[in-house]
């Protein structure tokens, strides 16, 4: 069975330190792993993904993310954080053995303070 | 633009009646999602299609309907048998790159029951 853990409900972090949100795996053959962001009673955008090839992903509004399979990971990060990051941060993952949808961490609440 | 519509955005039930909620993209995509979300619970499958003409459960399928009987069309009911049908319902689809191809998510649509 396939899994994601997103470690913290919520994280704060003042505007133009860096940011990062965390999401640890689980799945019985290799991973494809995505993260998406959702901002209040709107759906969700896709911010990037990890299919195969380099371990450092870049996305869309400056994140990235790096993929460590020894540590079954895909941390969320962006260099320097601005108060529109503010929103809700997903973090999906699907095993690339057998034809399984996508299943979705609880989501970290992401705050950025002026 | 292409993309995937759903409505009602918002929707008022009475206990013991049926709602349906409509999902219409024009993208092309072969399969269709749909989902519940809670707060605090993530995102949960409730059913998903991978073709016209078939369906398939997903983690919490109790109590819902769905039909695909078109390519752009993936409408979900909420029967009187869902026992705590509150929640926000997001419509999604996916089709280009197969399995790695990421999810394109509607608007969503937010029911109550009073």
């Amino acid at each position: 069975a396939q899994s994601v853990a997103q470690p913290e409900d919520q994280v704060n972090v003042a505007e133009g330190n860096p940011l990062t949100v965390k999401c640890t795996y689980s799945v019985s053959g290799n991973p494809y792993l995505f993260w998406y962001v959702q901002y209040p009673n709107r759906g969700l955008q896709f911010l990037l993904k990890y299919i195969t090839g380099d371990n450092l992903v870049k996305g869309s509004y400056g994140f990235e993310a790096e993929f460590n399979k020894s540590q079954t990971s895909f941390h969320l990060k962006k260099p320097s954080a601005l108060v529109s990051d503010s929103a809700l941060y997903f973090c999906a993952v699907r095993d690339s053995r057998g034809n399984t949808p996508l299943v979705f961490g609880k989501g970290t609440r992401l705050s950025v303070i002026a | 633009d292409g993309g995937i519509t759903q409505s009602p955005k918002y929707l008022f039930r009475k206990e013991g009646q049926n709602v349906t909620l409509s999902c219409e993209q024009n993208l092309n995509h072969d399969a269709m999602y749909w989902y519940r979300q809670d707060p605090g619970q993530g995102l949960r499958l409730i059913y998903y299609s991978q073709i016209v003409n078939d369906f398939q459960k997903g983690d919490i399928a109790e109590g819902y309907s769905v039909s695909r009987e078109k390519k752009e069309s993936f409408p979900l009911t909420v029967t009187s048998a869902q026992k705590n049908p509150t929640a926000f319902y997001l419509c999604a689809s996916s089709g280009f790159g197969g399995y790695t191809g990421e999810l394109f998510f509607g608007e969503g649509s937010r029911l109550t029951v009073l």
